[in-house]
């Protein structure tokens, strides 16, 4: 199963742009990539996911490069809102119930 | 709100005592995973059911068991509960069996042992 490595925590100011990069060096080749947020107490949300390049969607953009070691999500303009621990989930197809959390990036957005 | 339903929101037991984590998952949505996140360990994938079967097992305990049943619902037993099994304890609903489609989590039940 691919482990994944995150930064463990981030600031920004309102109204930057974050990216923050997982890598995945043991992604196999069903396997998808998945990013998750989660608020204190609450249940992580589902943000985005891909398989390879780029996917975007009202709330972020998943930039995957060709070798899909690595991942790069990315938030335009954070608020303060956004301050949340942001994870990385690879797995997917035979192995999905197996998908891996890591340890998150603590994303904290000061205004 | 997701549309997952865990009961009781919070439980507090005594150790070596048996407790059922109960899940709804969403509408329509055939599978189940259980995940347990503690202080020290984060998220740790546990088990997943689909309409009704054992889909994957994760890390979970041999004290630890889970059901779906023909409504889909699902219920996490645990027994002969020790301190270290205080954690919040999520269940996550899907629609299709693999991990290539959003995953919806329920709000948690925290579990406390004293």
């Amino acid at each position: 199963l691919a482990k994944t490595t995150q930064p463990i925590s981030m600031d920004s100011y309102e109204g930057q742009e974050v990216n923050i990069t997982c890598s995945h060096n043991n992604i196999a080749t069903n396997d998808y990539i998945t990013w998750y947020q989660q608020f204190p107490s609450q249940g992580p949300r589902f943000i985005i996911q891909g398989y390879k390049t780029k996917v975007t969607n009202e709330v972020a953009s998943l930039f995957i490069p060709a070798d899909r070691k690595s991942s790069t999500l990315s938030l335009p303009r954070v608020s303060l809102s956004d301050t949340a621990v942001y994870y990385c989930l690879v797995g997917g197809g035979t192995n999905a119930g197996k998908s891996t959390f890591g340890d998150g990036t603590t994303l904290t957005v000061k205004p | 709100d997701s549309g997952v339903t865990q009961t009781p929101k919070h439980l507090i037991t005594a150790t070596g005592q048996r407790v059922t984590l109960r899940c709804s998952p969403r509408s329509g949505d055939l599978s189940v995973y259980w995940y347990q996140q503690s202080l020290d360990q984060g998220l740790q994938f546990l088990i997943q059911y689909y309409n009704g079967e054992e889909r994957a097992k994760g890390n979970i305990l041999e004290r630890f068991s889970a059901q779906q049943f023909p409504d889909l619902h699902s219920e996490l037993n645990l027994s002969s509960l020790e301190l270290g099994d205080s954690a919040l304890y999520f269940c996550a609903s899907s629609t299709h069996p693999d991990g290539n489609t959003e995953a919806f989590f329920g709000q948690g039940t925290r579990l406390t042992v004293v």
